[in-house]
């Protein structure tokens, strides 16, 4: 079965810093989602990724698919206090269909004013 | 507004007590998902639905049951065989067989008493 190591586990930075991301697959990445969670909360769908070497951008996050296809990583730009929050990876199964997504633990980021 | 909702946000169960979490979507998704998220772990599933009165088991069913009777709803039952339940549950929904992405309530968090 696929597995998505995300690291690094948690990351603190000063506000206005950026930061980076990562998602490496033990497999083939036929579509890679990334999603934000505030605690206690659920899921926030931010980009989603399918061809080698795409690259998605939403207000100050990039998301990058490497030419591989085995590893994503998603950029901050600038970062802000409302950019904290648990960043997770999802990746499909079974060949890019949308169900039984494998996720990864979780990147915790705290952003300090 | 479209979206899925859970209830209740928290819930306790006794022991040897079954408890049932509520999920409903008004997106007219097809596929449901029940994940189930511990401290420091990834999303892992219990059960997916892609079409009524059909269900698939995911990673870690036992100890949980599910229906989908009709096509916005789709409730979690945790049974008294679940020996360690205290998690926070989540419900997701997405358009079937496709690479959209599933998207996410806001969560159950159960607690034993």
């Amino acid at each position: 079965s696929q597995e998505l190591e995300q690291s690094p586990q948690s990351l603190i930075v000063q506000e206005g810093k950026n930061l980076t991301i990562n998602c490496t697959s033990s497999k083939t990445l036929y579509g890679l989602y990334w999603y934000k969670q505030k605690y206690g909360e659920g899921l926030i769908f931010l980009m989603m990724l399918q061809k080698g070497g795409e690259e998605k951008s939403h207000e100050k996050i990039t998301a990058k698919l490497d030419e591989k296809k085995q590893q994503s990583s998603l950029h901050i730009t600038a970062s802000q206090p409302s950019h904290a929050g648990i960043y997770l990876c999802g990746a499909s199964n079974s060949g890019g269909s949308n169900y039984k997504l494998t996720f990864g633990k979780g990147t915790l980021l705290t952003v300090n004013p | 507004d479209g979206g899925i909702t859970q209830s209740p946000k928290y819930l306790f169960r006794k022991e040897g007590q079954n408890v049932t979490l509520s999920c409903e979507q008004n997106l007219n998704h097809d596929a449901m998902y029940w994940y189930r998220q511990d401290p420091g772990q990834g999303l892992r599933l219990i059960y997916y639905s892609q079409i009524v009165n059909d269900f698939q088991k995911g990673d870690i069913a036992e100890g949980y049951s599910v229906s989908r009777e009709k096509k916005e709803s789709f409730p979690l039952t945790v049974t008294s065989a679940q020996k360690n339940p205290t998690a926070f549950y989540l419900c997701a929904s997405s358009i079937k067989g496709t690479i959209q992405p599933q998207h996410f309530g806001d969560g159950t968090r159960l607690s034993i008493l």
